[in-house]
Order: C-alpha cells, then structure tokens, then sequence
C-alpha cells in the first residue's frame, strides 16, 4: 500500500492561485468519495481543510477548494496568502478499510 | 469544550513496552472512529489505524500491523496505542483523531504525543 503521490513542493506569490494534486488508484482515491485534506504548520497538529472531496468544515477559508476526477484528487488555494505558507496532506479511504496519506506538499508563498 | 486529550511525552529505551492514550472529552466517544497517526521526524503523516465506534472492529495499515495494538475503552471515552517491544525506528510523534461514520471529516485531533526511543 504506497502513499498517495503528491508533488514534494510548489511555490506561489500573494494573491495567486495553486494547485496541489494527489494520485492513487481506484482502491482508494478513484473509488469512494473520501478524500480530505490537511495543513500542517511546523510543530502543529494537522488541520483538516477539505473533506469528502470538496467539503470545508466550518471556520476554513473559502479560499480553499477540492475537486476529483478520475484517480486524482486536487487542492486549489486561491488567493494565496503569507499565513497559507505550511504542509499540505491528501487522504483517502481504501478498499482495506483504511485510510492513506500522500507524502505531503510543502507549499512556499513567495 | 469538544477536544482529544493525549498523555504526555514518553522516553523508552528498545525493547521496553508502551501503552499512550487518547482522551474524548465533551461528546459521545462511541460515535466517532479514533485514528492513530503517526509522524517521524522531519516527515510525512502516516495511518497507522482505526478503531470503529464500540470497538467493534479495529483496522490497521499493512505497515503497522502486527507491530502496534489498538483499543478502547468506552467507559472512560479512551482510546491507546500500544507497543509490546519498542525499536528505536518507533520515534515520533502519534496523533490521535476522530471522524464520524461514513465520511472523511477526521475534524478533530489531539496535540500529539511524543516519543522518544533510546539506548
């Protein structure tokens, strides 16, 4: 069972938009409806930002976003902002009945 | 306030065994999935688990099973990880979490504990 892929890095300025994928397969993102995000500032827990492919929990920006299509799941932040500067998860349910994480995105705000 | 209260920061020495636990306070514990996660130094998150609500079936990922044991005990809204021979590669930190049924709205963490194993 291999982590969700995940680009290691990207990057962006104040006010732009990004966008961090996340690949799998159709045992785990491909097939359910279950994939969350998570941000991760240095010596924090995480925090979920996206649940159930495009859902926020009360209290996230409406700067962040989910989509799905197909075996890849995307996370788009727009509108970057100095404090969005931090580690970034997907997550996924698997056919095990568990769950998976990516390897992580260090987003950089430039 | 609604929160997960984890026990506090352990140092081992390998081959020592270990049991951390997970807290729920101000909510129904028996209506959320508890999730273990682990965190090594300087990298990524990592499901080590899930427990359901009632206990009633307990999940591991392949990396972790076998290695680690999870449980519950209702009556005290607590969840733990257990260890029975600590190596020093168990080094991290462990957050717990919960999510209710038939979502991925893992909204809740505790603070983390950590974990130190050394010789």
């Amino acid at each position: 069972q291999s982590a969700l892929t995940q680009p290691a890095s990207v990057s962006g300025s104040p006010g732009q938009p990004i966008t961090i994928s996340c690949t799998g397969t159709s045992r785990d993102v491909g097939g359910y409806n279950y994939v969350s995000w998570y941000q991760q500032h240095p010596g924090k827990a995480p925090k979920l930002i996206i649940y159930d492919v495009s859902n926020r929990p009360s209290g996230v920006s409406n700067r962040f976003s989910g989509s799905k299509s197909g075996n890849t799941a995307s996370l788009t932040i727009s509108g970057l902002q100095a404090e969005d500067e931090a580690d970034y998860y997907c997550s996924s349910y698997t056919t095990t009945s568990t769950s998976l994480f990516g390897g992580g995105t260090k987003l950089t705000v430039l | 306030e609604v929160q997960l209260v984890q026990s506090g920061t352990e140092v081992k020495k390998p081959g020592e065994s270990l049991k951390i636990s997970c807290e729920g306070s101000e909510y129904s514990f028996t209506s959320y999935f508890i999730g273990w996660v682990r965190q090594m130094p300087g990298k990524g998150l990592e499901w080590m688990g899930i427990i359901s609500p009632g206990s009633s079936d307990i999940r591991y990922s392949p990396s972790f099973q076998g290695q680690v044991t999870i449980s519950a005990d209702e009556s005290i809204s607590t969840a733990y990880l257990q260890w029975d021979s600590l190596k020093a590669s168990d080094t991290a930190m462990y957050y717990c979490a919960r999510r209710p049924t038939a979502s991925s709205r893992w909204a809740l963490w505790g603070q983390g504990t950590l974990v130190t194993v050394s010789s």
